[in-house]
């Protein structure tokens, strides 16, 4: 079945720093990707997405580049900001129903 | 603005008792909704897909008879809880498809509801 497997967290790091966070999917056929985020106290939110190989979703800063032959949709910011601090999920959409499945989120803090 | 309302946010109940959580469109009728469940530190879990006008469908292991799902409306879906326990204590919540077709669209998610079973 379907499967997203993301980063365990939670990543802390300086303001400024490099940010990677690394997703990898398992599914039959050619899945939509996306990037959600949930700040505190608030519902989810659509950061990016990508729908086919080599698509690269982009948004406040934050990239992440779908790559079929690695079946990875990695998330990545060159410098990131205090207010970045949030829960970040990895998913995948499959099917006509267009369900998704998530990956286990990954707690980021940016420390000032 | 927020697309997706839930109320309520947070509801306390006792052993036994029934709750419902409503889940309201506020930008654009849905025909199709979802509900997952998330627990503390852990990711959302699909609980069963709403769509308007017909019997909700449900992922497996999750009892259909235990969580009713009712999408009468293009712009509302409830979720109830029927004799709640402890292990019900979740984070709720759902999401909306806006309706148009592709896998890539985006699903609008609400704030989401804390249920506590005491």
């Amino acid at each position: 079945g379907n499967s997203v497997t993301q980063m365990e967290g939670p990543v802390t790091l300086s303001e400024e720093a490099f940010l990677t966070i690394n997703c990898t999917y398992t599914a039959t056929g050619y899945p939509s990707l996306f990037w959600y985020v949930q700040y505190p106290g608030e519902g989810l939110q659509l950061l990016l997405k990508a729908t086919k190989a080599d698509d690269k979703g982009s948004n406040k800063g934050f990239e992440a580049t779908y790559r079929k032959e690695t079946t990875s949709f990695h998330l990545e910011k060159g410098s990131v900001q205090v207010s970045d601090s949030a829960v970040y999920f990895c998913a995948l959409s499959r099917g006509s129903a267009r369900q998704l499945t998530f990956g286990s989120g990954t707690q980021l803090t940016v420390l000032p | 603005g927020a697309v997706v309302s839930q109320h309520p946010s947070r509801v306390i109940c006792k052993s036994g008792t029934s709750v419902k959580i409503e889940c309201r469109s506020l930008d654009f009728q849905a025909t199709t909704m979802f509900w997952y469940r998330q627990f503390p530190k852990q990711s959302l879990m699909l609980m069963a897909t709403s769509n308007e006008g017909s019997k909700a469908t449900y992922e497996q292991g999750v009892e259909k008879d235990k969580f009713l799902i009712n999408h009468a409306s293009l712009t509302l879906s409830t979720l109830t809880v029927t004799s709640a326990h402890p292990e019900d204590s979740s984070f709720y919540i759902c999401s909306v498809l806006p309706p148009s077709g592709g896998a890539a669209d985006t699903q609008y998610f609400g704030p989401g509801t804390r249920l506590t079973v005491l």
